[in-house]
């Protein structure tokens, strides 16, 4: 499969706390794209990095993107109970938004 | 930005039956995509729709499946054929737009789809 592995599957915090997110995939790419779905509903686009960018910012959020080892991470600083969903991140490898999907993680953040 | 309703938003249906989603777009897109998310899985694209030629489709998915059609540059259909409750997932498209001077994609609400 070209699916990429995130890591961890599910993660739990507080209220303030940072929540780091994981992802590694297994060919070399166009872009890298961060995505948000609350509960089984639409996909809301976060931030995407492309291959010759090695670290983004948007608000609270910040991803970096390694490609020699073909990871990337998604850091969502002083984290809100709003902020609880499922986050994927998707690569491009062909230029023409064909993404493919990490496996995602599960972050709850508990006021 | 692009913005996308799609119908009906859920349903349950018999297997043996077929369903066909509808995607709308509020602007005129070359390619629309169609992806499946099933339960508690991430998103895996089912093919790419293009106005005026047949779509292409991904591996693991078959045109008698999953007829496409795509009639203009706002619309695309996704039909689920005799379906098993293995079908049972969200459909969601997704259309190539631009916000803030970058090219992003954005994503229908999504059709639930339970299979009995």
């Amino acid at each position: 499969s070209q699916q990429g592995e995130e890591d961890p599957q599910a993660l739990s915090i507080q209220e303030g706390e940072n929540a780091t997110m994981n992802c590694s995939y297994k060919t070399s790419i166009n872009n890298l794209q961060w995505y948000r779905q609350n509960s089984g509903r639409g996909l809301v686009h976060l931030i995407l990095i492309r291959s010759n960018e090695r670290e983004k910012h948007s608000g609270r959020l910040r991803v970096t993107l390694d490609t020699s080892k073909k990871s990337s991470s998604l850091l969502i600083t002083a984290s809100r109970a709003a902020d609880t969903a499922s986050y994927f991140c998707a690569t491009d490898n062909t230029g023409f938004q064909k993404l493919v999907f990490g496996t995602g993680t599960r972050l709850l953040v508990s006021p | 930005s692009a913005v996308i309703s799609q119908k009906p938003s859920r349903d349950i249906c018999q297997r043996g039956t077929s369903l066909t989603i509808q995607c709308q777009v509020d602007s005129q897109v070359t390619m629309m995509f169609w992806y499946r998310q099933q339960p508690g899985q991430s998103l895996t694209l089912i093919a790419t729709a293009n106005q005026g030629s047949e779509a292409t489709y991904e591996s693991g998915f078959v045109i008698d499946k999953f007829p496409i059609s795509r009639p203009n540059l706002t619309f695309s259909t996704l039909t689920v054929s005799n379906m098993s409750p293995e079908d049972s997932s969200i459909y969601l498209c997704s259309v190539e737009g631009r916000r803030g001077g970058r090219n992003e994609q954005f994503f229908g609400p999504g059709t639930r789809l339970t299979v009995l």
